[in-house]
């Protein structure tokens, strides 16, 4: 049930852009995007709700292929500050109400 | 305000005692959850309250109680817990996730817990 990131982790230099992938098997209502710092809570980035839909949020933008049941978080010309675990999250049928599931996550390190 | 506050933030307890985690949220959310998070690992979903009730429990040990006293409170309680329980206890809230959707979740900062 848990989706499959890709990469687990990745090092960038300042400047550079990165593309997370975020797999599903199950059938896929939305997909979420978070960011953890190392020792702090999970921070929401964004939501994408349709099949093929993009967002964006400053310098990271999001796609969602529902159909392919994917979606991938774009960083580009990364900061510093960009530093963290990056979890997708997406909403499977928990009965009464979804739930949230959180993927594998993403390692990304930004170095100066 | 756009906080969910965790106490304690950090909690050493023996396998035979009886301790609590408390969270806290002033947004008028009536969803809360609590997850845990193993080093480097997501966090995994423990317990969903809708409308201070009971919606999900994801076949959690009854070793862990959860609790929701009120709408802005959140307890967890913990009994004989075992060492492989030591984690990040995460507690999050947001608007109640009717239907289909699971709206933006804000999570507390969490209470790392050590069984010895």
């Amino acid at each position: 049930q848990q989706p499959v990131q890709s990469p687990q982790a990745v090092i960038l230099r300042e400047g550079e852009d990165a593309v997370i992938n975020c797999s599903s098997s199950k059938a896929l209502y939305s997909v979420h995007w978070y960011r953890q710092k190392h020792g702090e809570a999970p921070v929401f980035l964004m939501i994408l709700l349709k099949g093929g839909e993009q967002k964006g949020h400053e310098k990271i933008s999001a796609s969602f292929n529902e159909k392919k049941q994917q979606s991938s978080l774009y960083l580009t010309a990364s900061q510093l500050s960009y530093s963290g675990t990056y979890f997708c999250g997406t909403e499977i049928s928990g009965g009464a109400t979804n739930k949230l599931i959180f993927g594998t996550g993403t390692l990304l390190a930004v170095q100066p | 305000d756009t906080e969910v506050t965790q106490t304690p933030k950090h909690l050493v307890m023996g396998m035979t005692n009886k301790k609590s985690l408390k969270c806290e949220q002033h947004m008028g959310h009536r969803a809360m959850y609590w997850y845990k998070q193993k080093a480097k690992k997501p966090p995994e979903l423990m317990f969903v309250y809708s409308y201070e009730k009971l919606s999900i429990n994801e076949s959690v040990p009854s070793r862990f109680s959860p609790e929701c006293p009120n709408s802005s409170l959140l307890n967890l309680h913990l009994h004989a817990l075992q060492p492989e329980d030591s984690a990040l206890y995460l507690c999050a809230s947001s608007q109640d996730p009717a239907g289909t959707r699971w709206p933006e979740a804000f999570f507390g900062q969490g209470t790392r817990l050590t069984v010895v």
